[in-house]
């Protein structure tokens, strides 16, 4: 059973400041890790999708990276703007499995 | 290309209700999977539809869950009868054949009262 874990589970910064989300998982034989975005009321928008071959992604202000062997994934985010406040969620299957486990996820606010 | 549907978006019903959640894939996807996330916890997998097919149903809590997909279209997810337990939010996902990245509808939040 893969577990997934997010800290913090929330976080404020101030408009401008970068912003670092992690995730941890206990199942290192993962064939993929996915980055979402949920807005309050919203479903899940998802940000990136790495591969197990691939050590990070990116997309615009985003980048997130995977360390297999420590079990780890950080998003991180530049130059955030209070557009990115949303809650942060990464998931993973176990092996090859198409189920999903999921973060708790980490709640972002970014003050103007 | 339209997304993931999901309808109703809000239900609110009686515990001992029944109440039918909808949730049209994207067009071509064969992949649909229930998810839900009730009040404090993590988002839960409920199962899985190849088609029309049940691949993977480990996660449906008990049997008052039915889950259908006819025809391999659109699929329901039947809560018969609702318990206050049931509460929370429901999401619908869709993928490809061999493909993982997934497509999550908006999601319907359940309240039982």
């Amino acid at each position: 059973k893969q577990e997934v874990t997010q800290i913090p589970a929330a976080l404020s910064v101030p408009e401008g400041e970068n912003l670092v989300l992690n995730c941890s998982f206990t199942d290192s034989a993962i064939y993929n890790l996915q980055w979402f975005r949920q807005d309050p009321g919203k479903g899940l928008t998802s940000l990136l999708l790495i591969q197990s071959s691939q050590r990070e992604q990116t997309s615009g202000r985003l980048n997130a990276s995977l360390d297999k062997s420590s079990g780890r994934s950080t998003l991180y985010i530049a130059a955030s703007q209070p557009g990115d406040s949303a809650t942060y969620l990464c998931a993973s299957p176990k092996g090859n499995d198409y189920k999903l486990s999921f973060g708790a996820g980490t709640t972002v606010t970014v003050r103007a | 290309e339209a997304g993931v549907t999901q309808f109703p978006s809000h239900s609110v019903i009686e515990k001992g209700q029944t109440v039918t959640l909808r949730c049209d894939p994207i067009s071509g996807h064969d992949n649909l999977y229930w998810y839900r996330r009730v009040m404090g916890k993590e988002i839960k997998f409920l199962l899985h539809f190849v088609k029309e097919s049940k691949q993977d149903e480990s996660g449906m809590p008990n049997n008052r869950f039915l889950a259908e997909r006819t025809g391999g279209t659109y699929s329901t997810l039947k809560v018969q009868p609702a318990e206050l337990e049931d509460s929370g939010v429901y999401f619908c996902a869709s993928s490809q054949v061999g493909v993982y990245g997934y497509t999550f509808g908006s999601g319907t939040r359940l309240t039982v009262v």
